[in-house]
């Protein structure tokens, strides 16, 4: 079975700064799929960034970005210059290539952005 | 229009009412989800609908029945239901075809069972 872990429950970082997020997972597919969900208090959960197994680039968007070593099976995610709005829990999930495949979430990590 | 909507946003209600929980979006996705939500806790799977028709049920228990009236609309009907049945229920909808395609989710339904 899949799992996804994520081995910091809280995180915090200063306005501006740098942080890191970690997620490992167990997999024995080889096509599948990675995103970083992000769930602001008492707001809507949304995706933000998502990487695809074959591809060997590092996805990003903006201030955010990861670092997909697919060997390790790490998926860790990257906020620069940190914001106050980018206080959220953020989900790590996983989704096999076929079909049928539904995502497998994380237990999360609470950041907290302080000024 | 790039949003699900949710409808009520909590709701308390007791173990012997019957209540409904929807859910909309006009985003032409033919993928809609149920998930519960347990606080501190992720999401956790439990009804998939593709194309209207029921196609994962995660072992849910008969007292949450869903229903997908067409394509742009989700319902869970809720009866008998105990406390611990008490979380955050989220709708989600997708394009279908690509395990790529981004789920977006509502804002979810606060319910509490006394």
């Amino acid at each position: 079975a899949q799992t996804v872990t994520q081995s910091q429950p809280e995180m915090s970082v200063q306005e501006a700064e740098t942080v890191t997020l970690s997620c490992t997972y167990d997999t024995s597919e080889s096509n599948y799929y990675l995103f970083w969900y992000k769930q602001p208090p008492s707001r809507q959960m949304i995706l933000v960034i998502r990487q695809e197994a074959y591809k060997q680039q590092n996805a990003t968007e903006n201030r955010f970005s990861v670092n997909f070593q697919k060997a390790a099976k790490s998926f860790s995610l990257k906020i620069s210059d940190s914001q106050l709005g980018d206080t959220a829990m953020y989900f790590c999930a996983f989704r096999y290539g076929g079909s049928q495949g539904n995502l497998i979430f994380g237990k999360g990590t609470k950041l907290s952005v302080k000024p | 229009d790039t949003e699900v909507t949710q409808t009520p946003k909590h709701l308390v209600m007791g173990m012997t009412n019957k209540k409904s929980l929807k859910c909309e979006q006009h985003m032409g996705h033919r993928a809609m989800y149920w998930y519960k939500q347990k606080a501190k806790k992720p999401p956790e799977l439990m009804f998939v609908y593709s194309y209207e028709k029921l196609s994962i049920n995660e072992s849910v228990p008969s007292r949450f029945s869903p229903e997908c009236p067409n394509s742009s609309l989700l319902n869970l009907h809720l009866h008998a239901l105990q406390p611990e049945d008490s979380a955050l229920y989220l709708c989600a909808s997708s394009l279908i075809g690509l395990p790529y395609n981004e789920q977006f989710f509502g804002p979810g339904t606060r319910l509490t069972v006394l």
